[in-house]
Parts: structure tokens; sequence; C-alpha cells
């Protein structure tokens, strides 16, 4: 367990639907980052958060929103889900926004659009 | 970032020395060298960082040559365990990098044989 929690594991839904997939950082990390892995584009990242504040995008479509609440939770809204967007979704953590020594990931979300 | 070429993938034998090789031949005086690995179905796990000297951890060692073009992950004395895709990645923390999180390539697929 590497002290980072995702919700749910898997989640299967229809093209056109939302969903929100939600993170713990492990206890102390004030700096949540969410990626994507396909098995095309392999291990993209999508955007960071510290400490409540956005702080750098990556790859993220416009359909795609996250937020990071006072508890310091994160969940990652996706909308108007399209075949492609079929995908492992990890949410990694770290104290410093910068963290040399690296981020601890979650085990991710299996998203699958049908 | 400056890129890195990594072979796709290697075997190895259980509780023998695994040597990873990765070139960055466009390396910059200020990117770190970072390994991280995903074992199958799940998240992907910092390994070890290095800027020039040689590092070693737990986990591994890193072996970083003298122009720092390249540089070598060693696994002492691999396991079963240790079959993942191992990634390295560089990373430049000045200027405000760093924050963008990482970008993971298509890294080394690890197989050990029994």
């Amino acid at each position: 367990d590497s002290g980072v929690t995702q919700t749910p594991k898997h989640l299967i839904t229809a093209t056109g639907q939302r969903v929100t997939l939600r993170c713990s950082p492990r206890s102390g990390d004030l700096s949540v980052y969410w990626y994507q892995q396909s098995l095309d584009q392999g291990l993209q990242f999508l955007i960071q958060y510290y400490n409540g504040e956005e702080r750098a995008k990556g790859n993220i479509l416009e359909r795609f929103s996250a937020q990071q609440f006072p508890d310091l939770h994160s969940e990652l809204n996706l909308s108007s889900l399209e075949l492609g967007d079929s995908a492992l979704y990890f949410c990694a953590s770290s104290v410093a926004p910068t963290p040399r020594d690296g981020y601890t990931f979650g085990s991710g979300t299996r998203l699958t659009v049908v | 970032d400056a890129k890195t070429t990594q072979p796709n993938s290697m075997e190895s034998n259980e509780e023998e020395p695994v040597h990873l090789p990765c070139n960055h031949s466009t390396i910059s005086g200020t990117d770190y060298i970072h390994w991280y690995r995903q074992l199958p179905s799940q998240g992907p796990e910092y390994v070890i960082h290095g800027l020039t000297s040689n590092v070693n951890n737990r986990m591994a060692s890193l072996a970083i040559a003298e122009d720092r073009k390249s540089s070598t992950l060693i696994l002492h004395r691999a396991t079963l365990r240790d079959a993942a895709v191992y990634y390295c990645i560089l990373r430049d923390y000045q200027s405000g990098g760093g924050a963008d999180g990482l970008t993971f390539g298509k890294g080394t697929h690890l197989i050990i044989q029994p």
C-alpha cells in the first residue's frame, strides 16, 4: 500500500457520460498529480494541484477538469466520455510541488468507456 | 526535458545482477536523472535519482557516466518481484521546471527468469 488511495478501482460507463475519480494523497503530502495511461500514449501528465491551487497543466482535455479540496483530496472529472478515454488514471502525491526525491503513485482507476 | 533512450526489453535470471542502461546524450548540466518502475497492474514506483555522483539506496544503485550522457540502474540481485517496466526520466528543476509532472517514455520491460 503506497498510501495514495484511488477510488473506484474499476469503472465502466457509456459514451457521453460523466464520471468522477477520487484520490486521497499520502498523509502529509500537499501536492496531487493526475496521469493517464493508455496503450497507445503511455503515461501522460494531466494536471497538478498544490495545497488547493492548480499549479501545472499537461495534456488535459477541455472535457476533463480537476480540483483539490481543503482536506487535500482531489477529484478528476471526465465528461462527454469517448471510447478513446478508456485508460488507467493514476494519481500521485508529494510533499513539495517539485519533488526531486520522487512522487508516490496510487494503484489507479481503470476506466472503460463502452 | 531532454530525451532518453532505453532498450525495449531485457531478460535476466533470478538472483543475478541486472544492469539497465539509459542514454541521454542531450542532458543539460541541471538535469536530474530519475528512475521509476511499474510493476504489473500497479502505479509507477520511485526507484532512485541522482545528478552527478553514483547513488545507492535499498532498492538499487545508480551509476552515472562521467560525461553524464548515460546512466545505468543496477539491481544487485534480481528477484521475480523485480519484473516490471523501468523508466529513465530526466528532469530540470531550475527555471521553474519540475512543476509540470514527469514525462514517461516507453521504458525497458525487464523479464526475470526463475
